[in-house]
């Protein structure tokens, strides 16, 4: 167990719909990164946020949104779902304190189908 | 920009054999992390290892150990004595931060009993 926790597990929706992923980092951690995993794509780099700020940006679509909370937990917020957006969605954590560097724990993802 | 070459697409190996997975990471980055992960078929992602660019120090882990050459901006990946519980998607990542990694396409190895 990594001790990152992804809500919900599993998630079915609708195109045009919009749904709310949901991580909680290991205990502590500052640091939450958000990761796809789709079969044409492969694992990629979304968006990072460290403290409540947003920190870098990776290839993360316009509908996309993302925000980390006071309590550090994330979400991730898609819109205008399309059959394209059927992936695996994962949530990262790391740095348990400022300026102390870890490597990322995963948590178990997302599965997200857009129906 | 990065790029993470996993030359393997798939491996097959019987238990007890040793196994290696290769990969090549290409940046133009002076200091740099390299990690492996591992994602079983429950479909969580597991850390393995990490080494920094700036150390070319091989290392061994119990049954796992890495090479890491910065010439060829090769780091590859060892299981001694593979086991059937070894069978998983491993993948090789970069970055020049720990979180913010640039994956390979990634190896299913699978170990047959």
């Amino acid at each position: 167990d990594s001790g990152v926790t992804q809500t919900p597990k599993h998630l079915i929706t609708a195109t045009g719909q919009r749904v709310t992923l949901r991580c909680s980092p290991r205990s502590g951690d500052l640091s939450v990164y958000w990761y796809q995993q789709s079969l044409d794509q492969g694992l990629q780099f979304l968006i990072h946020y460290y403290n409540g700020e947003e920190r870098a940006k990776g290839n993360i679509l316009e509908r996309f949104s993302a925000q980390q909370f006071p309590d550090l937990h994330s979400e991730l917020n898609l819109s205008s779902l399309e059959l394209g957006d059927s992936a695996l969605y994962f949530c990262a954590s790391s740095v348990p304190y400022a300026g102390m560097n870890t490597e990322a724990f995963f948590g178990q993802g997302t599965r997200l189908t857009v129906v | 920009a990065q790029k993470v070459t996993q030359a393997q697409t798939e491996i097959s190996v019987v238990e007890k054999e040793d196994v290696t997975l290769d990969c090549v990471y290409e940046t133009r980055d002076t200091t740099y992390y390299l990690f492996w992960y591992k994602q079983p078929p429950s479909g969580e992602l597991v850390f393995l290892i990490r080494r920094n660019s700036f150390d070319e120090q091989n290392e061994i882990s119990g049954r796992y150990s890495w090479n890491f050459q910065k010439s060829t901006s090769s780091f590859n990946f060892t299981i001694t004595a593979s086991q059937v519980v070894d069978s998983a998607v491993y993948f090789c990542a970069g970055g020049t931060s720990y979180g913010k990694l640039t994956f390979g396409q990634g190896t299913i190895l699978t170990v047959h009993p």
